[in-house]
């Protein structure tokens, strides 16, 4: 069966610091893997996805993931973080019926 | 891109009545489309997954009588909770896959749904 871990559940970085959330997935195939933002109320923003090919994949607003297959990872990434990133983000793995399972989500805190 | 609507985005209802989530593509033909639940602060929780006429397939521990769903056409997908409780009060949102690209999932904003 599919699952994803997202080991932490809140992080708080400075403004202009770096980002790393972890996301670790199991699933027997190729994973589709994604990332969303979800600000508060609010529906899901696709950040980014992963299907195949460039194992380091871009995303919008400065983001960047790396798919690990060894490591069985995506994690999501970015070199400088603003405030308008603090929201609340999620890993996700897609099976082959196009069902998403989701981690159980990192909150994100920036502090000026 | 693909955009999916729902409505309302908001609902109140008392306890003991019936709501109806709307769930529609605005721009493309949903092949497939998927509810998801989410508690405070908790994560999306697959809830079914629904096929353009046929019925829903439903993960385990919901309840189909509870949470009927309808996909009567390629671009609508409705969710009735039945005689809602307190604890079905959620947020609701639904997604969908399109005939052009079924690895491409585009998901609502969102329904909240309160039962006083």
């Amino acid at each position: 069966a599919q699952s994803v871990t997202q080991p932490d559940i809140h992080i708080t970085v400075s403004e202009g610091a770096s980002l790393e959330l972890r996301c670790n997935y199991s699933y027997g195939a190729t994973p589709y893997l994604f990332w969303y933002v979800q600000s508060p109320g609010q529906g899901l923003q696709l950040l980014l996805k992963y299907f195949s090919g460039d194992t380091l994949v871009q995303g919008i607003k400065g983001f960047e993931a790396e798919f690990k297959r060894s490591q069985s990872s995506f994690n999501l990434r970015k070199p400088s973080v603003h405030w308008s990133d603090a929201a609340e983000y999620f890993c996700a793995v897609e099976n082959t019926g196009n069902q998403f399972y989701f981690g159980t989500g990192t909150s994100l805190t920036v502090i000026p | 891109g693909a955009v999916v609507s729902q409505h309302p985005s908001r609902v109140i209802c008392k306890s003991g009545t019936s709501v109806k989530i709307e769930c529609r593509s605005l721009d493309f033909q949903a092949t497939t489309m998927f509810w998801y639940r989410q508690f405070p602060k908790q994560s999306l929780m697959l809830m079914a997954t629904s096929n353009e006429g046929s019925k829903a397939t439903y993960e385990q521990g919901v309840e189909k009588d509870k949470f009927l769903i309808n996909h009567a056409s390629l671009t609508l997908s409705t969710l009735t909770v039945t005689s809602a409780h307190p604890e079905d009060s959620s947020f609701y949102i639904c997604s969908a896959t399109g005939l052009l690209s079924s690895y491409e999932q585009y998901f609502g904003p969102g329904t909240r749904l309160t039962v006083t």
